[in-house]
């Protein structure tokens, strides 16, 4: 059955600065990975999508990458802002409509 | 267009209480997915669909929850009778194709209190 981890579940940062969030999942046998950021009270918003056969997407200040065969994935946000504070979920994609979600990383940013 | 679709936004009951909850997908997705979050569980899938076909239901607790699709702009999940425990917020979502290569977008969720 696959797991999805995200380390670490909290973090709290400054202002400007760059950081990054995992996610590791058990099974490798993957069609994609997907991030999503979620607002306290809100639904799931879709950040990046990678194909089992890409190794990275960017948008904006936002770079994840995904290593299928040691089943990680990083999500970089360059410059955190404060308005980037949320929780940070990724989810593996099985086909089908099997995605299995991590638990999330809750992102605090300091003014 | 508007997004997923959801109603109510939030739902107060009472154990023993039946219980309707409303979707609207996105114009044009084949697939349709209701979840359910917990604190302690976190997002877990309850059903999905594919035009209207519900696929896979593995995912429903108990027969106590049903979920139908009339037509490819509404579903429904219903929870009869509701207890307690089935307290969450339930987000149904949608994409153009399968989970393996599609992205999929989550509605505003509904908050249900089951008292």
């Amino acid at each position: 059955k696959q797991e999805v981890t995200q380390i670490p579940a909290a973090l709290s940062v400054p202002e400007g600065e760059n950081l990054v969030l995992n996610c590791s999942f058990t099974d490798s046998a993957i069609y994609n990975l997907q991030w999503f950021r979620q607002d306290p009270g809100k639904g799931l918003t879709s950040l990046l999508l990678i194909q089992s056969s890409q190794r990275e997407q960017t948008s904006g200040r936002l770079n994840a990458s995904l290593d299928k065969s040691s089943g990680r994935s990083t999500l970089y946000i360059a410059a955190s802002q404060p308005g980037d504070s949320a929780t940070y979920l990724c989810a593996v994609g099985q086909g089908g409509g099997d995605m299995r979600f991590g638990a999330g990383t809750r992102l605090t940013v300091k003014p | 267009d508007a997004g997923v679709i959801q109603s109510p936004r939030h739902e107060v009951t009472e154990m023993g209480q039946e219980v309707t909850l409303r979707c609207k997908p996105i114009s044009g997705h084949d697939y349709l997915f209701w979840y359910r979050q917990t604190m302690m569980r976190g997002l877990e899938l309850l059903i999905y669909f594919n035009n209207n076909v519900p696929i896979d239901d593995s995912g429903m607790p108990e027969d106590r929850f049903s979920a139908k699709m009339p037509n490819a702009s509404f579903s429904t999940l219903k929870i009869q009778p509701s207890e307690p425990r089935d307290s969450a917020v339930y987000f149904c979502a949608s994409s153009l194709g399968p989970s393996g290569g599609n992205e999929q977008f989550f509605g505003p969720g509904t908050r249900l209190t089951v008292l």
